[in-house]
């Protein structure tokens, strides 16, 4: 079964407006989460890491105040796409692991946001 | 910043072909993880590697690291149509925990 859960699995809404995506740890708690944007026919490529706790850690480009992180919990992290605009469009997906590296990476299912 | 190349790009075979994806890295790969995506959808774990020279396998599917882990591989034995998708292989940052620089992707078609 799933590790890592999205919600929505869809979702439009039009410009101007802020929409919110939750991503979830089952079973394990994790303190690090991490947000991708995947574009049609393209890889993916990190916008964001979650920290539980503290401030996210954003990638260069990413604007912060568009793309707002907060990872309350230890098994859940939010990313809040504010005054969304269509070129705002896309595929995001989290993901999230047991603890830090050589253990494996889990993703959930993406969100798909449609900006109209 | 570590880059991940793949190839093919893309690939059509006869269902119960052998195919073969490569992931070339631009550094040394501390960890190599692979997964497998249908369009829209989510990222199956497939396998990781870790080793120079780690070789895993699961029911049809082997990956392999190579000695100099900048180069890893994944091999379909006798390919069907379930296996279409997109393959995406991702590399570890050392010590930067869990996040992942992924390579183009091999998107992959059987034929009936």
């Amino acid at each position: 079964g799933a590790v890592v859960s999205q919600h929505p699995s869809r979702v439009i809404c039009k410009s101007g407006t802020s929409v919110k995506i939750e991503c979830r740890s089952l079973d394990f708690q994790a303190t690090t989460m991490f947000w991708y944007r995947q574009f049609p026919k393209q890889s993916l490529m990190l916008m964001a890491t979650s920290n539980e706790g503290s401030k996210a850690t954003y990638e260069q480009g990413v604007e912060k105040d568009k793309f707002l992180i907060n990872h309350a919990s230890l098994t859940l992290s939010t990313l809040t796409v504010t005054s969304a605009h269509p070129e705002d469009s896309s595929f995001y997906i989290c993901s999230a692991s047991h603890g830090t590296v050589g253990n494996t990476i889990y993703f959930g299912e993406g969100s798909w946001l449609t900006v109209v | 910043s570590q880059e991940l190349e793949q190839s093919p790009q893309s690939l059509i075979v006869q269902e119960g072909k052998n195919l073969t994806i490569n992931c070339t890295s631009s550094k040394t790969l501390y960890g190599l993880y692979w997964y497998k995506q249908k369009y829209g959808e989510g990222l199956i774990f497939l396998m990781m590697l870790q080793k120079g020279g780690e070789e895993k396998s699961h029911e049809k599917i082997t990956a392999k690291l190579d000695e100099k882990k900048q180069q890893s591989s994944l091999h379909i034995t006798a390919s069907q149509p379930s296996h279409a998708g997109t393959y995406l292989c991702g590399a570890e940052n050392n010590n930067a925990g869990n996040m992942l620089t992924f390579g183009g992707g091999t998107r992959l078609m059987v034929k009936p």
